[in-house]
């Protein structure tokens, strides 16, 4: 069992140009999300869902899409990217939605 | 901003002390979570408490839990090494299901 699994690992990436980081599940949870982490701000909640179908927007999500297709997968998206959108991106599921959360390893990013 | 707080924000002890960080937080919740993370890692959950809990252990860890002052409190026991991380407190809103983190304590257990 893989758990929750994020690609790719790292990247950098010229700035106005489209990323999409890749995050998929193996526990059939119903609820992901989207996190940045930047030094000294802990983690900022970009978009979640609850459920596949739906999406919501957390503290943070300009400049970001996702979509949730299925269960397995959420995907976020940068539509053009800014060096402001620098930072280690992490992945997270949970079962209820209020309970434990299951975190992916990260993604690195850096937008010059 | 909605994130908690945490207090202190470093923090740097002798093998087999104890460490005891602190967490407040802004909104009513149904829990509070607590979660590790070793340098460049995810987060690992800890512990979770309720918010009819004042207490609760697992192994080395105790929580508690003031909802009247909005306020939790972490406390590892007999801290090792390995216990060198950050650690986060976290709340849910129980209107919109969204994780809320604090900004995190830095723990350094010194051998």
């Amino acid at each position: 069992i893989a758990g929750i699994t994020q690609a790719p690992t790292s990247q950098i990436l010229a700035a106005g140009r489209r990323m999409t980081l890749r995050c998929t599940q193996d526990m059939r949870h119903n609820a992901m999300y989207w996190y940045r982490q930047d030094l000294g701000l802990g983690l900022r909640l970009i978009h979640y869902s609850n459920t596949a179908g739906t999406t919501g927007k957390g503290e943070v999500p300009d400049g970001y899409s996702v979509s949730r297709a299925n269960t397995d997968d959420f995907p976020l998206t940068l539509a053009s990217a800014v060096p402001s959108q620098t930072s280690v991106y992490f992945c997270a599921s949970s079962d209820s939605g209020q309970g434990q959360q299951f975190f992916g390893p990260g993604t690195r990013l850096t937008v010059l | 901003s909605q994130q908690g707080e945490e207090d202190p924000q470093a923090l740097s002890i002798q093998e087999g002390e104890n460490a005891t960080m602190n967490c407040s937080y802004k909104t009513s919740i149904n829990n509070l979570q607590w979660y590790r993370q070793n340098s460049g890692r995810g987060l690992v959950h800890l512990i979770l408490i309720r918010s009819n809990e004042r207490e609760k252990h697992s192994g080395r860890l105790r929580v508690t839990l003031d909802t009247s002052k909005k306020s939790s409190s972490l406390l590892i026991t007999a801290s090792r090494a390995a216990d060198t991380a950050s650690y986060f407190c976290a709340t849910v809103d129980p209107g919109t299901y969204k994780y809320i983190f604090g900004t995190g304590t830095r723990l350094k257990v010194l051998a």
